[in-house]
């Protein structure tokens, strides 16, 4: 598969917990999102990465989370402290800017739940 | 920032017959539109798109239009089929910007 992928694809976890989230992007792809989607909602923006810098972070993004990515490629976001409020779809989507945009791929997601 | 409202927020067509769902956006320096179709479980997937320099763009079954005095733009299924069921999120884009904001979707149920 070619596509932007996402591990784990679901996450149980207990209030207060640390989790971490992977998302792998198309190859060649210089841009990395990541997106929250609620129930009923459409999927908010989150943050985003230029190769390894990450350029924009939303105000949704609050101190106990924080993303890398590292060598440019893989991305990692982190929880940390989980409340219930966590709970949620966390999407990976990854874009090729050769012109002012380009299509942003999104990958499966990871479905949070904190209970 | 960018604020997308969408509508209606569900929809339900006899198959064959036509669907449209209709959005609205506050900056107007937004310049790219994309739909994304996101069945039940399942990333969402683009199936359209339209930049602010066209009026109309279609691709089989879907067209999109887009009204940049007015600040709105919609999508349009004809002949509509059981497998075009699913939630659809129109988004929008200004220019120099990353981050796609997305309206609330429309779940749209297609009855055999």
């Amino acid at each position: 598969d070619t596509g932007v992928s996402q591990d784990p694809r679901h996450k149980i976890t207990k209030r207060g917990q640390n989790v971490t989230f992977r998302c792998d992007p198309i190859s060649e792809h210089n841009r990395l999102y990541w997106y929250r989607q609620t129930l009923g909602q459409g999927p908010e923006f989150l943050t985003y990465f230029q190769n390894e810098a990450q350029l924009e972070k939303s105000r949704l993004l609050s101190d106990r989370f924080s993303a890398e990515r590292p060598k440019g490629s893989f991305s990692t976001l982190e929880i940390q402290r989980t409340e219930q409020g966590d709970s949620a779809m966390y999407l990976c989507a990854s874009s090729l800017v050769t012109e002012y945009f380009n299509e942003q791929f999104f990958g499966p997601g990871t479905r949070l739940t904190v209970l | 920032g960018e604020n997308v409202e969408q509508h209606p927020s569900t929809l339900s067509v006899q198959e064959g017959d036509s669907a449209v769902i209709k959005c609205t956006y506050s900056d107007s320096a937004s310049n790219y539109f994309p739909w994304y179709k996101q069945e039940l479980g399942k990333r969402p997937q683009l199936i359209i798109d339209i930049r602010s320099n066209v009026g109309e763009k279609k691709d089989q079954r879907i067209a999109v239009t887009l009204n940049k005095t007015a600040k709105h733009f919609s999508l349009h299924i004809t002949e509509t089929q059981p497998e075009d069921s699913a939630v659809y999120f129109c988004a929008a884009i200004p220019f120099g910007n990353e981050k796609l904001t997305f309206g609330t979707g429309t779940r749209l149920t297609i009855i055999p």
